[in-house]
């Protein structure tokens, strides 16, 4: 079946630093790959996707490249913010109608 | 822009009642997810629907069921409220494939 793997947190990091996440998967087929955010008493918002192999997904500051041969699609920012302090989620969709979701990685930003 | 409205965001109600939670979506979507957020078990799913009428068990479907009546309304039915089932219920909504869902804001159920 399919899963996602994601590093555990909290992740704390200084205002400017460097953030990567891992996110590794399993998936039978093809599988769309995507990045959520949850912000505190917030329901999931959409950060990134990408569909195939070699896509780059990008949005606010974020990124993240599929990567077939390491079944990976790891979350990077060159510079955090303290309003990125959020629960982050990876996922995956093989089009059989449901997402696979990560377990979420917790991230603390401190000014 | 794209909406996915769940009627409560906080709801507390008495061990044994019967409980419904709504979720409404105007993006014309054929599938609609129940799920429910727990500390350290992440996003479990609970039921989805992918037509009118149409429902899938998900990985936790014990203790709840699901109505889907129309496209955009999906409700989450808790027969008989236990305290177990206190948590966050998050709904969301997709087009068929390989494609992004879009979630409510999340109702935060208590059961005391």
């Amino acid at each position: 079946g399919n899963s996602v793997t994601q590093m555990e947190g909290p992740v704390t990091l200084s205002e400017e630093a460097f953030l990567t996440i891992n996110c590794t998967y399993t998936a039978t087929g093809y599988p769309s790959l995507f990045w959520y955010v949850q912000y505190p008493g917030e329901g999931l918002q959409l950060l990134l996707k990408a569909t195939k192999a070699d896509d780059k997904g990008s949005n606010k500051g974020f990124e993240a490249t599929y990567r077939k041969e390491t079944t990976s699609f790891h979350l990077e920012k060159g510079s955090v913010q303290v309003s990125d302090s959020a629960v982050y989620f990876c996922a995956l969709s093989t089009g059989y109608s449901t997402l696979t979701f990560g377990k979420g990685t917790m991230l603390l930003v401190s000014p | 822009d794209v909406k996915v409205t769940q009627s409560s965001r906080y709801l507390v109600k008495r061990t044994g009642e019967k409980v419904f939670l709504e979720c409404v979506q105007d993006m014309d979507h054929e599938n609609m997810f129940w799920y429910r957020q727990d500390p350290g078990l992440g996003l479990r799913l609970i039921y989805f629907s992918y037509d009118v009428k149409m429902k899938e068990k998900g990985d936790i479907p014990e203790g709840y069921s699901v109505s889907r009546e129309k496209k955009e309304r999906f409700s989450l039915i808790l027969e008989s409220a236990s305290t177990n089932q206190t948590s966050m219920y998050l709904c969301a909504s997709s087009l068929p494939g390989r494609t992004e869902a879009f979630f409510g804001q999340g109702t935060r159920l208590t059961v005391v």
